[in-house]
């Protein structure tokens, strides 16, 4: 079992660019997650999902949407990339409050 | 607002000896916390957790302990270990069971030497 898988690892946009960080989970969970860290912070949860067709905001989802088709796969999506975006994203899933993540996708705006 | 803080962003200390972690919160409402560790280029991953009906939980040479009516709580590792090295986040919940809840604290990178 690979777990939570995210894609791509690393990138850099430009502000203005678009662009759909991928997140799959092969362990059945009904709930996923999205979280940023910036630098000296913790996690700030982005937006969530109890289960297919299912998603809620979180603390921080200004400048960001989800969706979710299917159990497996959580992606998220800028639309508009901005400086303030510049972070490193993590996927979660779990049941109850225990969450396993994902290796996290660097993504820096210039 | 910050509910939940690690005011020591880094801790170092020698291979064998005792390493104590500390995380205060401000939200009386939170009743479940949890830390989690996490080596660079890697996503965090689940430590050991304590509800606050208990003021203390192990597991091998992790000890959490909680002292609520400081809002204060604290993670023991024995024998330190190099292999240890990492930053740890505490976390704080309230009531549901969802991860939705989880609120993190900033981190603090524990290095141990050898």
């Amino acid at each position: 079992n690979a777990g939570v898988t995210q894609t791509p690892k690393f990138r850099i946009l430009k502000i203005g660019q678009s662009m759909t960080l991928q997140c799959t989970q092969d362990m059945n969970h009904n709930y996923m997650y999205w979280y940023r860290q910036d630098p000296g912070m913790g996690l700030k949860l982005i937006y969530y999902s109890v289960g297919a067709g299912i998603t809620d905001k979180g603390e921080v989802p200004n400048g960001y949407n989800v969706s979710r088709s299917t159990t497996e796969d959580f992606p998220l999506r800028l639309e508009l990339a901005a400086p303030s975006q510049t972070s490193v994203y993590f996927c979660a899933t779990g049941q109850g409050e225990k969450l396993f993540f994902g290796s996290g996708t660097q993504l820096s705006v210039l | 607002d910050q509910q939940v803080k690690q005011n020591s962003p880094s801790l170092s200390v020698q291979e064998g000896r005792i390493s104590i972690l500390n995380c205060d919160y401000t939200n009386s409402m939170f009743d479940y916390f949890l830390w989690y560790k996490k080596y660079p280029a890697e996503g965090p991953t689940f430590l050991i957790s304590i509800s606050s009906i208990k003021d203390k939980n192990e597991d091998g040479r992790f000890t959490v302990f909680l002292n609520k009516s400081a809002k204060h709580l604290s993670l023991h590792i024995v024998p330190s270990q190099p292999g240890d090295s990492a930053v740890y986040f505490c976390a704080a919940e309230r009531g549901e069971t969802s991860g939705s809840r989880l609120t993190f604290g900033e981190g603090t990178q524990l290095t141990v030497n050898p």
